[in-house]
């Protein structure tokens, strides 16, 4: 079972709304949480990180919260845009950094 | 400033070719990953150096993957006898200190490798 899940596999919204993407981890303890963006044909870009007594932290439109305790991170993305689409991938670090398989987000006009 | 590159960005081979994959990280960045990403996937881990030493090759798939980064910057990543489950783009990633995960990993574009 991966450490990291991720959910939906792929989302399809129209330009302007929002859209909330969820990761579930089963690595314990971590030292920090991270969101990336990852355009086609290009490398992962870090939106967001959190460390274990975070909850949350916004970068824009981007606003990522995490519950230890139920071992939940969400990232929301607020009033779309066309430049949105891309993978969205959770990586939670510890002594190994572990990816999960990313969120598809498709935004259409 | 320059952030880190790969080359090159494409790759055909044929099955059983040797391929050789570099990248340049960032200038005075101390740790460097590579990372294999199948389409569709998250990038999975392959191997980790700080400086010029390999700390972790634990994810290497196999004898046919080498790496190495002798004098600390530029590193390479070789795959012997391809074969066509390494079609894959192969990410690199550096960052500025030597604990794994601690600091901010940057991203190079990632080299496609398509074996036909």
């Amino acid at each position: 079972k991966n450490q990291v899940e991720q959910s939906p596999q792929s989302l399809i919204i129209l330009e302007g709304k929002n859209c909330t993407l969820q990761c579930n981890y089963t690595v314990s303890p971590f030292s920090n949480l991270r969101w990336y963006k990852q355009d086609t044909g290009r490398g992962p870009v870090s939106l967001t990180i959190m460390t274990f007594s975070e909850n949350t932290k916004s970068n824009g439109r981007y606003t990522a919260t995490l519950d230890a305790d139920t071992k939940q991170s969400s990232l929301h993305i607020t009033a779309s845009q066309l430049s949105d689409s891309a993978s969205y991938i959770c990586v939670v670090s510890d002594d190994k950094i572990i990816f999960g398989k990313g969120t598809r987000l498709h935004i259409l006009p | 400033g320059a952030g880190v590159s790969q080359s090159p960005r494409y790759k055909v081979a044929k099955r059983g070719q040797d391929v050789a994959l570099r990248c340049d990280p960032i200038s005075g960045h101390v740790s460097l990953f590579w990372y294999q990403q199948a389409l569709g996937q998250g990038p999975e881990f392959l191997t980790y150096f700080q400086n010029e030493a390999q700390l972790d090759k634990s994810g290497l798939p196999s004898d046919r993957f080498f790496a190495e980064r002798p004098e600390g910057s530029v590193s390479t990543l070789k795959i012997q006898r391809t074969q066509q489950e390494d079609s894959a783009v192969y990410l690199c990633a550096s960052s500025l200190g030597a604990t794994p995960g601690a600091y901010e990993q940057y991203f190079g574009p990632g080299t496609r490798l398509t074996v036909t």
